[in-house]
């Protein structure tokens, strides 16, 4: 079952913050987030594979909740080249290779 | 750098044809994807496979088949095209990298069916 992403645009002048969330019904083996920009090929940010973890790259981090079942990205001092699409992608229980990906959240970040 | 290369970065064909779209990735990766980007609905995965002559349908594989007859090379294959199918296709593998798997993709192929 597709994860349910919000929101699903947002617009942020530089500097500011934002938080993208990713919801599953069921509890999850791991998250993986991805960016995509126009035209381009998606490109990996992180993977979150333990209940409560965080994880930092640069300036955007996720979390995974104790249930396994929620994972937020949160972009902080958001840059120009933070723009494009936003996808969580989770991989059930069992860990089965089966990548699902949510509808992704267009994020533009204007000067 | 790895590398997932995807034959077609735009493709016309006509409702009935049976189309071909290649993807080779250069890595030696084990898992390769087929998913489908249409606008509001994300990445949709058709097929998967985590093996040579392996595949799994994904969550939409109506109307599409698969070939990995090489670790290399993992095929999408439309047998009849319809207009429905117009989309935009990507093609990924995947890596495990200390504990973790993470997934290349192509540029993709804008395929549209008339």
């Amino acid at each position: 079952q597709q994860p349910v992403q919000s929101p699903q645009a947002v617009i942020l002048r530089e500097g500011e913050d934002a938080v993208i969330n990713c919801s599953s019904s069921k509890a999850l083996y791991s998250v993986h987030w991805y960016r995509q920009k126009h035209g381009e090929a998606p490109v990996f940010l992180m993977i979150l594979l333990k209940g409560g973890e965080q994880k930092g790259h640069e300036k955007i981090s996720a979390s995974f909740n104790e249930k396994k079942q929620q994972s937020s990205l949160y972009l902080t001092a958001s840059q120009l080249s933070y723009s494009g699409t936003y996808f969580c992608g989770t991989e059930s229980l069992g860990g089965t290779y089966k990548y699902i990906f949510g509808t992704g959240t267009r994020l533009k970040v204007l000067a | 750098d790895v590398k997932v290369t995807q034959s077609s970065r735009y493709l016309v064909k006509r409702t009935g044809e049976k189309v071909f779209l290649e993807c080779v990735q250069d890595m030696d990766h084990e898992n390769m994807f087929w998913y489908r980007q249409d606008p509001g609905l994300g990445l949709r995965l058709i097929y998967f496979s985590y093996d040579v002559k392996m595949k799994e349908k994904g969550d939409i594989p109506e109307g599409y088949s698969v070939s990995r007859e090489k670790k290399e090379r993992f095929s999408l294959i439309l047998e009849s095209a319809s207009t429905n199918q117009t989309s935009m296709y990507l093609c990924a593998s995947s890596l495990w990298d200390r504990g973790e798997e993470k997934l290349f993709f192509g540029s993709g192929t804008q395929l549209s069916v008339l």
